[in-house]
């Protein structure tokens, strides 16, 4: 596909449960950017990968948080034991180093609730 | 610290036009972004300004002053499916990625 895709679109959990994320970025983009969303609320940023270099982590909330991305393409994000607290929408971003203005392209977002 | 002030919410008339301010303290400056995003959906770029002035694209207009840490996001003839939210971010330094957002206009469109 052509943009960015996010699954799954929705995800119901009891409070407790461990939930993963996914993020497919367009390809050939460099960077890839986790967001959280909490209803009427501004972006929050997670965490951010950028080529080969080691993760900015400093967005996470707590370290029942973490997140990983493979071959420099598809990420997860996991969230253990989750909590009440984390449900949002949480969406992932990639952009191209070099490109005009850098800008961050989105994906469809998941939707999380915790029980 | 670093900050981006936007207005919660706004509204307008179909086919008025609005402007949507945007004031920021960063501690360096390297670009300023608008994006939309319709209730429910991923946020879309709408603009980029880096220099001083009015960059125009259709309907949509972006201004930026860096002396003042100031923007705005101008809507002219105003369509009912203009009613979103308005993010305004803001990159502080040059060559990093990430984005400083402001927490978003809501703008509500009454016909």
């Amino acid at each position: 596909g052509a943009g960015v895709s996010q699954s799954p679109s929705n995800k119901v959990t009891e409070k407790g449960k461990d939930v993963e994320l996914r993020c497919d970025p367009i390809s050939g983009h460099t960077a890839l950017y986790w967001y959280r969303q909490s209803l009427g609320q501004g972006l929050e940023f997670l965490i951010y990968f950028q080529g080969n270099s080691a993760p900015d982590k400093s967005g996470l909330p707590s370290d029942r948080f973490s997140a990983e991305r493979t071959g420099g393409s598809v990420s997860t994000l996991t969230i253990q034991r989750t909590q009440q607290e984390d449900s949002a929408v949480y969406l992932c971003a990639s952009s191209l180093w070099g490109s005009s203005y850098n800008e961050q392209f989105f994906g469809p977002g998941t939707r999380l609730t915790v029980l | 610290g670093q900050n981006i002030d936007q207005p919660t919410e706004m509204t307008a008339t179909e086919g008025a036009i609005v402007q949507i301010n945007c004031t920021y303290q960063t501690s360096g400056f390297n670009g300023l972004f608008w994006y939309q995003q319709h209730a429910g959906e991923a946020p879309t770029f709408l603009s980029y300004n880096v220099l001083d002035g009015l960059e125009e694209k259709g309907r949509f207009s972006s201004f930026l002053s860096r002396s003042k840490g100031y923007s705005y996001l101008l809507l002219k003839e105003l369509q009912m499916k203009d009613s979103a939210s308005y993010l305004c971010a803001v990159r502080d330094e040059p060559g990093n990625y990430q984005l400083i957002w402001g927490a978003g206009t809501k703008l509500i469109i009454k016909p």
